[in-house]
């Protein structure tokens, strides 16, 4: 029973490079969600789906983008990282807006 | 604006003593509420939810947390802590946005346990 599952789980970067987080799960769910954790903030949503084929921003997406090409996959891009964008990514899923969210065990990522 | 704080940024209890989380929100209308903990390496694990009905609720791991309304506030409790409980400790609320539910976290509780 995977749930919801993220690779790579850690990755260091150079300044200007880029990388695609991928999230998978396995419950068919219809929304995902991408975060970024940072100490002492908390949790804040960069990116989410409520479908298939659809995306929107969140609270602190620039920087980032996002596709939902299929229902079960959400991956995260980068396209130039900066060391601001060092932090730990949890991918994030629930049945539909409301309901409990289930995480992903972070990847971490350091941008230098 | 919706907010979550979470007052306590760090606390240390003894094994068996008992804890209280506190959380206080900010949000126009009833609120759906949830607590998450998060240890170490690991992604966020949901504790317990409020969404209506009796103000106490019950989660996993013997956690408990009551909601009240005039206090603006969904404090988290156990017991007798066990030294497996030392983790951080996520107050979440549910807002409507955009016309869908999304996550507004609180900063975390680190909780440290002696033995």
């Amino acid at each position: 029973n995977a749930g919801v599952t993220q690779t790579p789980k850690f990755r260091v970067l150079k300044t200007g490079q880029s990388m695609t987080l991928l999230c998978a799960q396995d419950m068919n769910h219809e929304y995902m969600y991408w975060y970024r954790q940072d100490p002492g903030m908390g949790l804040r949503l960069i990116h989410y789906s409520v479908g298939e084929g659809t995306t929107a921003k969140g609270e602190v997406p620039d920087g980032y983008n996002v596709s939902r090409l299929k229902k079960q996959n959400f991956l995260l891009g980068l396209e130039s990282a900066a060391p601001s964008q060092t932090s730990v990514y949890f991918c994030a899923s629930n049945e539909r807006g409301g309901q409990p969210q289930h995480f992903g065990d972070g990847t971490r990522l350091s941008i230098l | 604006a919706q907010s979550v704080t979470q007052p306590d940024i760090h606390i240390t209890v003894s094994e068996g003593a008992s804890l209280e989380l506190r959380c206080n929100y900010s949000y126009g209308a009833t609120p759906y509420l949830f607590w998450y903990v998060q240890s170490p390496g690991q992604g966020l694990q949901l504790l317990l939810k409020y969404f209506s009905g009796d103000t106490l609720v019950q989660g996993i791991k013997g956690f408990e947390a009551e909601f009240k309304r005039s206090q603006s506030s969904f404090n988290l409790r156990k017991p007798s802590v066990h030294w497996s409980d030392a983790a951080e400790y996520f107050c979440a609320v549910g807002a409507s946005s955009g016309g869908y539910n999304k996550l507004i976290f609180g900063a975390g509780t680190r909780l440290a346990v002696h033995p």
